[in-house]
């Protein structure tokens, strides 16, 4: 299956300061990722479909303008939170579609903490 | 949009039992149908899919069932082990691969 890495792992920062995180594909090019967010003890919700070279697709009720994606190579895709509150802060997590299968595999995952 | 309905969620059974998660989904035009496991603190992992050709799909102990008119699937653990004790989660592919999670079924083995 595919290899896919986040960066950081986990980040701690103040209220209204902004995080960047980082997902990458190590073994194949990736037009299409995906980007979840997780609250503890909850689901993996979806917040946005990431395309390569084109705008991210937001899901119903998730702020395009609060979480900035950008998907600038085959292999990169970037999810920064802007001005950063406590609700905000949760586990953030990477996918893609592995190839031409309907199999998506997920990164590591990026634990949130706004204080 | 779509809806996952999934059950239990918590299933506590004893070591050499089996376990049974069961989804329901909105969506008659929905094909394929994954199952994921995942650990405290740890990213989800696939441990078996189904898709909608199929009515069933085994791999060794796991088996996942598939009920296309019902709009309802199955996993199936048998011969459960301490290791098998995580949270696991069904979904359901929408349009564009975008995947529709259930609300996860804690499982506990008990040794």
């Amino acid at each position: 299956g595919a290899v896919v890495s986040q960066h950081p792992s986990w980040v701690i920062c103040k209220s209204g300061t902004s995080v960047k995180i980082e997902c990458r594909s190590l073994d194949f090019q990736a037009t299409t990722m995906f980007w979840y967010r997780q609250f503890p003890k909850q689901s993996l919700m979806l917040m946005a479909t990431s395309n390569e070279g084109s705008k991210a697709t937001y899901e119903q009720g998730v702020e395009k303008d609060k979480f900035l994606i950008n998907h600038a190579s085959l292999t990169l895709s970037t999810l920064t939170v802007t001005s950063a509150h406590p609700e905000d802060s949760s586990f953030y997590i990477c996918s893609l579609v592995w190839g031409y299968t309907d199999t998506q595999y997920f990164g590591p995952g990026t634990r949130l903490t706004v204080l | 949009g779509e809806n996952v309905e999934q059950h239990p969620s918590t299933l506590s059974v004893q070591e050499g039992d089996s376990a049974v998660i069961k989804c329901t989904y909105s969506d008659s035009a929905s094909n394929y149908f994954p199952w994921y496991k995942q650990e405290l603190g740890k990213r989800p992992q696939l441990i078996i899919d189904i898709r909608s050709n199929v009515g069933e799909k085994k791999d060794q102990r796991i088996a996942v069932t598939l009920n296309k008119t019902a709009k309802h699937f199955s996993l199936h653990i048998t011969e459960t082990q301490p290791e098998d004790s995580a949270v696991y989660f069904c979904a359901v592919e929408t349009s564009g691969s975008r995947l529709t999670f259930g609300e996860g079924t804690q499982l506990t083995v008990n040794p």
